[in-house]
């Protein structure tokens, strides 16, 4: 138990599809992120919330849509997604996101695109 | 090209022996963090070494940094079955306005009971 709980945790959707992952930490921090592993290659970042703030958007294509309504709470909501999208989608936190120091992940919501 | 490599991709030993896991990088660093992952499951921090450290323990691990030539070595020490994961290098990437972590592709490790 890391204190960060991601929902689902398994999804299958269709490309015409709109679903949402959502991610909740209960350590305090300030900073959440979103990345993505697909097989055989390195993790991606998605993006950085910093005290609610979008900090970084690692050039996500627009089908893919983070929300962050509070420093608790992270969402990524998905539509029209593409099956090259399949992957784990892992969300961590960390106290800041300056100087970065551990980042805290969750279990990963395991996507599916058919 | 990404900031981190590992080095092998895969690697299995059996229980007992130590298995040692490299790790290089491109650009300086604040610091270099090495983190597990079982199968389909989350990441695990293990431990992380400031540019300023050479050598790092716990427990049955070991880190150690060389920033002349851009690399760190991850050593597990008498291996069980349990350490079965993947193990990635993430490196704190000064000076390039990223605000998160740079993960390697990971080394699959194996310990054959």
């Amino acid at each position: 138990e890391t204190g960060v709980t991601q929902t689902p945790r398994h999804l299958v959707m269709g490309m015409t599809n709109k679903k949402s992952l959502k991610c909740e930490q209960h350590l305090g921090h300030n900073a959440m992120y979103w990345y993505k592993q697909s097989a055989k290659k390195p993790l991606e970042l998605m993006f950085v919330y910093s005290l609610e703030e979008r900090v970084e958007n690692n050039s996500v294509p627009s089908r893919f849509s983070p929300e962050c309504p509070n420093s608790s709470h992270l969402f990524l909501h998905l539509h029209t997604l593409q099956p090259e999208d399949s992957a784990l989608y892992l969300c961590a936190s960390s106290r800041s996101d300056i100087g970065t120091g551990e980042l805290f992940f969750g279990e990963g919501s395991r996507l599916t695109v058919l | 090209s990404q900031q981190g490599e590992e080095d092998p991709q895969a690697l299995s030993i059996q229980e007992g022996e130590n298995a040692t896991m490299n790790c290089s990088y491109k650009t300086s660093i604040n610091n270099l963090q090495w983190y597990r992952q079982n199968s389909g499951r989350g990441l695990v921090h293990l431990i992380l070494i400031r540019s300023n450290e050479r050598e790092k323990h716990s427990g049955r691990l070991r880190v150690t940094l060389d920033t002349s030539k851009k690399s760190s070595s991850l050593l597990i020490t008498a291996s069980r079955a349990a350490d079965t994961a993947s193990y990635f290098c993430a490196t704190d990437v000064r000076g390039t306005g990223r605000r998160a972590l740079t993960f390697g592709s990971g080394t699959r490790l194996q310990v054959q009971p």
